[in-house]
């Protein structure tokens, strides 16, 4: 069975600063994606980076970089020059693509990032 | 292009009332999904449609839920007979694609969410 595990459920960071966000996971599947999304106040989902698991490269998006270390099953967000509209609930995810299941994702608890001005 | 809509975005029911929460998926995504999101719980995968194939069901948490695609677009999901743990937001996501074997990104993209109250 997957399992997604974020071990921080709050951090802060100061402004302008980087900050990683520790996602591990847990699955038997060769074939797998790893996503991570932002939760504002607001409360809608936004996707924010991809790491597929075949992928030789931590894949980055302007200020988000993954950190993948395949072998120790982990899947960090680094947030560099952290900005005051970071402030949000920030989810890692996986999708399993080679079982019998469907493509849905399975979310971890969330880490509650909070940037100090 | 217009995101993912939801409706309505907020529902206050009674204990044993039926309700029903509308989804638009973004025009051209195959896959549409429903997830559950409760303090409780976290997020919860509830049903995924992708294109034509039967809906894959695994994570109804009873036979209360049910939800049904129309014309592989618009998507409504069934609570009959609400119960209090029902209360939660319920968010609906869409992507591309969906085949077997292929982890592609095919991000999901999330709507606002129906957040559910159940008096």
């Amino acid at each position: 069975a997957q399992k997604i595990t974020q071990t921080q459920p709050g951090m802060f960071v100061q402004e302008k600063e980087a900050v990683t966000l520790d996602c591990t996971y847990d699955t038997s599947d060769p074939s797998y994606g790893l996503f991570w999304y932002k939760q504002p106040s607001s409360g809608e989902m936004i996707f924010l980076i991809y790491q597929g698991s075949y992928d030789q490269q931590n894949a980055t998006e302007g200020r988000y970089s993954l950190n993948f270390q395949k072998a120790r099953k982990s899947a960090n967000l680094v947030i560099s020059a952290s900005q005051l509209g970071d402030s949000a609930m920030y989810f890692c995810a996986m999708r399993d693509a080679s079982g019998a299941g469907s493509y849905q994702l399975t979310f971890g608890k969330g880490t509650k990032l909070s940037v100090i001005p | 292009g217009a995101g993912v809509s939801q409706s309505p975005s907020n529902k206050v029911t009674e204990k044993g009332k039926d309700v029903e929460l509308r989804c638009d998926p973004i025009s051209g995504h195959t896959a549409l999904y429903w997830y559950r999101q409760s303090l409780g719980q976290g997020l919860e995968f509830l049903i995924y449609f992708q294109g034509n194939s039967a809906p894959d069901k695994s994570g109804l948490p009873s036979d209360r839920f049910s939800a049904e695609r129309t014309g592989g677009s618009v998507s409504t999901l069934t609570i009959q007979r609400t119960q209090q743990e029902d209360s939660a937001v319920y968010l609906c996501a869409s992507s591309f694609g969906g085949e077997r074997g292929r982890p592609d990104s095919y991000e999901q993209y999330f709507g606002p969410g129906t957040r559910l109250t159940v008096t």
